[in-house]
């Protein structure tokens, strides 16, 4: 069974400070998608990874950044956290071309104060 | 511009009543779209595509280009339907836009 691991469930930081979430995927996929999921708007895409080292910009990047040096992890970055990205945070992983489906990891709720 | 509009963001049904969750999309090509559920304190999960032509615990999506719809709906609600609904699409080969979700609430 696929399995994807955030490392926390859930984070408790302050504006300004870097924020790092983790996320660690054990199937082997060649994809890795960031997404933030909040009321009313729906889950939006901040980043993706169609390979080691590359990134694509999803909807809405402003503020973050990712990593992606091995395969089965993924890293989303938040560079200096505004209260504006209180969320809870999804990772999902997929085959090329999202073939089956996308596999969602149980996710982080941050809270920037 | 692709998008994907859930309208409700909250639907209240009786348990053995019928359920139809609406779904629109905008989009020039020709698209796929899924339907993701997620239930309480658990991961978002695929619950059917059209492409499959499937149906999953009960429920069904029919895809109609001329209306831009992809429609949930199943006959009966049981109270283990109540979840957050999304609906997606795929616009391109390795991406998915999600609507807003809709939640079902199936009452005793």
């Amino acid at each position: 069974d696929v399995k994807v691991t955030q490392s926390s469930r859930y984070l408790v930081k302050r504006t300004g400070e870097k924020v790092f979430l983790e996320c660690v995927q054990d199937m082997d996929h060649e994809n890795m998608f960031w997404y933030r999921q909040d009321p009313g708007l729906g889950l939006r895409l901040i980043y993706f990874s169609y390979d080691v080292k590359m990134k694509e910009k999803g909807d809405i990047p402003e503020g973050y950044s990712v990593s992606r040096e091995k395969k089965e992890r993924f890293s989303l970055i938040l560079e200096s956290a505004s209260t504006n990205q209180t969320s809870m945070y999804l990772c999902a992983s997929s085959l090329p071309n999202l073939r089956e489906k996308l596999f969602f990891g149980s996710g982080t709720q941050l809270s920037v104060l | 511009a692709q998008r994907v509009t859930q309208p409700e963001k909250l639907l209240s049904v009786f348990k053995g009543a019928p359920v139809e969750l609406k779904c629109n999309y905008s989009y020039s090509g020709s698209p796929e779209l899924f339907w993701y559920v997620q239930y309480s304190r658990q991961r978002l999960q695929l619950l059917l595509r059209h492409i499959s032509r499937e149906s999953i615990k009960g429920f069904t999506a029919d895809l109609n280009k001329g209306e831009t719809s992809f429609h949930l709906k199943k006959p009966f609600a049981q109270e283990e339907d109540s979840a957050m609904y999304y609906c997606a699409l795929k616009p391109q080969v390795d991406k998915l836009v999600f609507g807003a979700g809709t939640i079902l609430r199936v009452k005793s």
